[in-house]
């Protein structure tokens, strides 16, 4: 099955410093992926759509100086957080849709990125 | 923003039983979908059922989708302690991302 993967799987950083996510699609190739926020007991929240060789989409709310996002080729997207502060601190999860499946609805979710900014 | 509402949004059993869980959406959708989540962990997507679907069934769980109501159920039947997660419906509508709702715990005491 399709196989998605997050690096690293925690991080823990000083306020003001950036941290880079990686999120790479192992198995198949992804023209989409997609950036999600989960704060403790909440639900998942859209931040961005990362497109391959074009700017990301980004939901109303997120700043994109902030949060910045590359996705460079087909297997490989990144989520930069510039200058971390504290309430950045979250659970971040990305997500890909194989559309050469047969099943283009269904996203595959990386096991995701604990970031703690202190 | 959020579509879908998860209800309850908290459920505690007895293993052997029945867990069902529900979900209510605002919007036409293209399908739904069901995810678990385990603490801390990324998310595992358990069934899609399309908006012309009513039931499906995938070993332990059956989805039944309402587009009348706009809603979806969600049953694990004989349910297991390693059931115990967190579990989401998410919908799609056209060509956007998933949107999740809030989620459901679910506990399951051996």
């Amino acid at each position: 099955g399709a196989v998605v993967s997050q690096h690293p799987s925690w991080v823990i950083c000083k306020s003001g410093t950036s941290v880079k996510i990686e999120c790479r699609s192992l198995d198949f190739q992804a023209t989409t992926m997609f950036w999600y926020r989960q704060f403790p007991k909440q639900s998942l929240m859209l931040m961005a759509t990362s497109n391959e060789g074009s700017k990301a989409t980004y939901e109303q709310g997120v700043e994109k100086d902030k949060f910045l996002i590359n996705h460079a080729s087909l297997t490989l997207s990144t989520l930069t957080v510039t200058s971390a502060h504290p309430e950045d601190s979250s659970f971040y999860i990305c997500s890909a849709r194989d559309q050469g499946s047969g099943n283009p609805d269904t996203q595959y979710f990386g096991p995701g990125t604990r970031l703690t900014v202190l | 923003s959020q579509q879908g509402e998860e209800d309850p949004q908290a459920l505690s059993i007895q293993e052997g039983e029945n867990a069902t869980m529900n979900c209510s959406y605002k919007t036409s959708i293209n399908n739904l979908q069901w995810y678990r989540q385990n603490s801390g962990r990324g998310l595992v997507h358990l069934i899609l059922i399309r908006s012309n679907e009513r039931e499906k069934h995938s070993g332990r769980l059956r989805v039944t989708l309402d587009t009348s109501k706009k809603s979806s159920s969600l049953l694990i039947t004989a349910s297991r302690a390693a059931d115990t997660a967190s579990y989401f419906c998410a919908t799609v509508s056209g060509n956007t991302p998933l949107v999740f709702g809030k989620g459901t715990r679910l506990s399951v005491i051996a």
